[in-house]
């Protein structure tokens, strides 16, 4: 089954401590994407991946770290998570081009306190 | 990024029309679309339409877009309590990545 797995789907954690949200798809799709999702804001662009080793920030990247070694995973990394990271995240896949049907993970909840 | 804007909310009788509304400000817009996504899950594409279409239909959906005034709307006819959700628009640009400009999202309840 074509799908996008994320992991966790949910995390309570503290400020101040290194965190991994994982994606993987099984789709052989070059393009990646992590959004975050936040009420009255709608889904906001965090970074892209066009293939491996490319990546590029989108409209929100400050606080986040993304690395592109292998095509099925694309890791979104929060160095030094802090509260107003607290949302729910969503990692895509799409093959390469504009207007290609992006595939959604079911979301990963993250607080922090 | 670009302005994609659309109503937060939309109640609507069981059996009745829907129609949610959302408004776009490049006009390089190539492809539009419309996600659901119900509580609890990631967002499922429902349909799309290409920048040079003016109207797409496709079961119980239709989409209606009118690039003079960068505004699409998406009818849902007969609407069910399962289509109760939140609806995004999103727009697709032309510049060679493949990114996606999310509206707000729109809450649509469904009363029995």
């Amino acid at each position: 089954e074509a799908q996008v797995t994320q992991n966790p789907r949910y995390l309570i954690t503290v400020t101040g401590k290194k965190l991994t949200v994982t994606c993987s798809q099984n789709m052989n799709h070059e393009y990646m994407s992590w959004y975050r999702q936040d009420p009255g804001l709608g889904l906001r662009q965090i970074y892209y991946s066009m293939n491996v080793e490319v990546t590029d920030k989108g409209d929100v990247p400050e606080g986040y770290k993304v690395s592109r070694k292998e095509k099925r995973n694309f890791p979104l990394i929060l160095e030094s998570p802090s509260p107003n990271q607290t949302s729910l995240y969503f990692c895509a896949s799409s093959s390469r081009g504009t207007g290609q049907p992006q595939h959604f993970g079911d979301g990963t909840r993250l607080s922090i306190l | 990024g670009e302005d994609v804007e659309q109503s937060l909310f939309l109640s609507v009788r069981e059996g009745d029309s829907s129609v949610i509304n959302c408004t776009y400000t490049d006009s390089s817009s190539t492809y539009l679309y419309w996600y659901k996504q119900e509580p609890g899950a990631g967002l499922q594409l429902l349909t799309y339409i290409f920048s040079n279409m003016d109207m797409k239909q496709d079961q119980r959906l239709t989409v209606l877009l009118n690039k003079k005034d960068k505004h699409l709307s998406l009818r849902i006819a007969d609407t069910q309590t399962g289509d109760s959700a939140i609806y995004f628009c999103a727009e697709s640009v032309q510049t060679g990545a493949n990114n996606l400009f999310f509206g707000t999202g729109t809450r649509l309840t469904v009363i029995p």
